[in-house]
């Protein structure tokens, strides 16, 4: 979940449509798994979280899958808004500390 | 109101100069970490600490010290060993990696070297 020298992925829909995010991570010992978004200037903030334990949570309007198989998260946004314009994270949260994934930047076209 | 404030917002360093960024939080939150955000990347994480007196280095520590003497507060300084400096910072804080509980985090402290 390292993201040294990237820049974010961005990710561009329309107003309405679903949006898929996901993120790799790289601790086969993390057992605990969030989606943070960050607007511009600001903390990230939670938006859904995972035990290991699942393969699927359900929010409003958010849902988030994991598959430990091939350590990969991914988190769709239905009925896509432009408040939902931010860029997301994922984080990975082992016994020790909470590592970031490389955020992917989603923008909502009206 | 319960949070995690960090101070300044917004702060200037010379060059050659140790600069402190604040952060506290009221949540009785045992763990407490840095990051650090450059435009337009993920957070890298400098270090982190699972309870008070105790802290361990995270990817890039050099150039950062750090103390948590209480367990509300866990200061950040940024020594002159640190090259590249300029970046946004964030400090954020949970229970115990232990119980599976999300981190809470501040709204950033962005540091230019000028």
């Amino acid at each position: 979940g390292e993201s040294v020298g990237l820049h974010l992925p961005t990710l561009s829909v329309q107003e309405g449509d679903n949006s898929i995010i996901n993120c790799a991570y790289s601790n086969s010992a993390s057992d605990y798994f969030i989606w943070y978004k960050q607007e511009s200037g600001k903390g990230p903030q939670f938006i859904i979280d995972i035990r290991s334990n699942m393969d699927k949570r359900q929010g409003q309007r958010v849902t988030v899958l994991l598959n430990k198989t091939v350590k990969h998260l991914s988190l769709q946004i239905a009925a896509t808004q432009p408040g939902d314009s931010a860029v997301y994270f994922c984080a990975e949260t082992s016994l020790r500390d909470m590592r970031f994934g490389a955020g992917t930047r989603l923008t909502v076209k009206p | 109101d319960g949070g995690i404030t960090q101070s300044p917002k917004y702060l200037f360093r010379k060059e050659g100069q140790n600069v402190t960024l604040s952060c506290e939080q009221n949540l009785n939150h045992d763990a407490m970490y840095w990051y650090r955000q450059d435009p337009g990347q993920g957070l890298r994480l400098i270090y982190y600490s699972q309870i008070v007196n105790d802290f361990q280095k995270g990817d890039i520590a050099e150039g950062y010290s750090v103390s948590r003497e209480k367990k509300e507060s866990f200061p950040l300084t940024v020594t002159s060993a640190q090259k590249n400096p300029t970046a946004f910072y964030l400090c954020a804080s949970s229970f115990s990696p232990r119980t599976n509980t999300e981190a809470f985090f501040g709204q950033g402290t962005r540091l230019t070297v000028v």
